[in-house]
């Protein structure tokens, strides 16, 4: 149980299109979804967290005209680069989360989608 | 707010000898404390988990970690490494009621056959 999956895994995109990435909880609903970003060989950095059927909050210096997240339902998060340009080139993880009465709520990844922009 | 410090961007280690990834936690009130594998071009998949309870804590594929308060440190350990634990390992923290996760730099280990 527990899996989350993420589509697609792998895009090439020309400069200045946009690019919607999924990420959808397959076994389990998600109340809360996050999307991180990763530079080669370096950490995850959260940019945005997301409730289902509420404004995603962002992190700090993320843009959020230019990443769109839309949580339309209790399944799927979607994540829009939008007029993506060579530096938005990197590794996007999504992760889900279930509120339930335990202690911690812990956090399942999908496999990551990575953009690459030319 | 919490933070966490891996000490060594890069560990190797000979197959069947001790593995030693270090994790040091910057915190004002008790963390929870987590250690995730990562795979090549692969997400994270959770090895362990500190957060209540019994503070030495084991894993999946043989790996265990110790919280020690005193020493602010949740160490991730495998008494015998095998070629298939090459990979990035990472570990996080978060507080209770906070629902975002903080994560380290990473360590990538290296098995020498």
């Amino acid at each position: 149980g527990a899996v989350v999956s993420q589509h697609p895994s792998w895009v090439i995109c020309k400069s200045g299109t946009s690019v919607k990435i999924e990420c959808r909880s397959l076994d389990f609903q998600a109340t809360t979804m996050f999307w991180y970003r990763q530079f080669p060989k370096q950490s995850l950095m959260l940019m945005a967290t997301s409730n289902e059927g509420s404004k995603a909050t962002y992190e700090q210096g993320v843009e959020k005209d230019k990443f769109l997240i839309n949580h339309a339902s209790l399944t799927l998060s979607t994540l829009t680069v939008t007029s993506a340009h060579p530096e938005d080139s990197s590794f996007y993880i999504c992760s889900a989360r279930v509120a339930s009465t335990s202690t911690y709520n812990e956090q399942f990844f999908g496999p990551g989608t990575r953009l690459t922009v030319l | 707010a919490q933070s966490v410090t891996q000490l060594g961007s890069h560990v190797s280690v000979s197959e069947g000898a001790l593995v030693l990834l270090r994790c040091n936690y910057s915190s004002s009130v008790p963390p929870y404390l987590f250690w995730y594998v990562q795979y090549p071009n692969q997400g994270l998949q959770l090895l362990l988990k500190y957060t209540t309870g019994a503070t030495l804590v084991k894993g999946i594929n043989g790996f265990e970690a110790e919280f020690k308060k005193s020493e602010t440190s949740f160490h991730l350990t495998k008494p015998s490494a095998h070629m298939s634990d090459a990979a990035e390992y990472f570990c996080a923290v978060t507080l209770f009621g906070n629902e975002k996760l903080t994560f380290g730099t990473g360590t990538r280990l290296t098995i020498i056959p």
